[in-house]
């Protein structure tokens, strides 16, 4: 049981250079999200998936495009990266809370993408 | 919107001291509230979380919060810290009572603990 795994670990682009990320969950979890990590700002949501072949922005989506073709992959892509995309992205899933909306499942987190756009 | 606020960007704490990290939210109602763990490297570990109930939470690593609905808190407590416990720290909300929100958590910026020996 791998959990969230996420590829690459590294990755550097020159500016313009386009690239996808890769999440996968083993947990048969219904939502998925893509976060970006910069220092002081806490993590942001990109996009995120309620389910197979559904995604919606998030916070800060631009420049990203996400697909969710399968239940347990989610992919972020940068088509033409910029500095200002040089980050860690961290992508995280979990299951549905209780029938109604009011309740909320822990976020599981991969071990997230260092991405440096030159 | 909501936000969250974490006012200490660093702490430095001695091995066997407390620690107390401070998490305050804005938010029109009483949002669910989580602390979140990230050590060196990793991705983040939940260490506790609040839904309603006790004000009072017990999570794993011997951390607990409490939450002050008056002062819209939710800080973070470990009466003896160990040297394990350098990491970052994050404190989160979630909306409730909306079923499209997909569980969506806003975060804190973060606070950064160091250990002494």
């Amino acid at each position: 049981n791998a959990g969230v795994t996420q590829t690459p670990k590294f990755r550097v682009l020159k500016t313009g250079q386009s690239m996808t990320l890769l999440c996968a969950q083993d947990m048969n979890h219904e939502y998925m999200y893509w976060y970006r990590q910069d220092p002081g700002m806490g993590l942001r949501l990109i996009h995120y998936s309620v389910g197979e072949g559904t995604t919606a922005k998030g916070e800060v989506p631009d420049g990203y495009n996400v697909s969710r073709l399968k239940k347990q992959n989610f992919l972020l892509g940068l088509e033409s990266a910029a500095p200002s995309q040089t980050s860690v992205y961290f992508c995280a899933s979990s299951s549905p809370g209780l029938a109604g909306g009011n309740s909320y499942n822990e976020q599981f987190f991969g071990p997230g993408t260092r991405l440096t756009v030159l | 919107a909501q936000s969250v606020t974490q006012p200490d960007i660093h702490i430095t704490v001695s091995e066997g001291a407390s620690l107390e990290l401070r998490c305050n939210y804005s938010y029109g109602a009483t949002p669910y509230l989580f602390w979140y763990v990230q050590s060196p490297g990793q991705g983040l570990q939940l260490l506790l979380k609040y839904f309603s109930g006790d004000t009072l939470v017990q999570g794993i690593k011997g951390f607990e919060a409490e939450f002050k609905r008056s002062q819209s808190s939710f800080n973070l407590r470990k009466p003896s810290v160990h040297w394990s416990d350098a990491a970052e720290y994050f404190c989160a909300v979630g909306l409730v009572g909306i079923k499209a929100a997909g569980n969506k958590l806003t975060f804190g910026g973060g606070t950064r603990v160091l250990v002494k020996p």
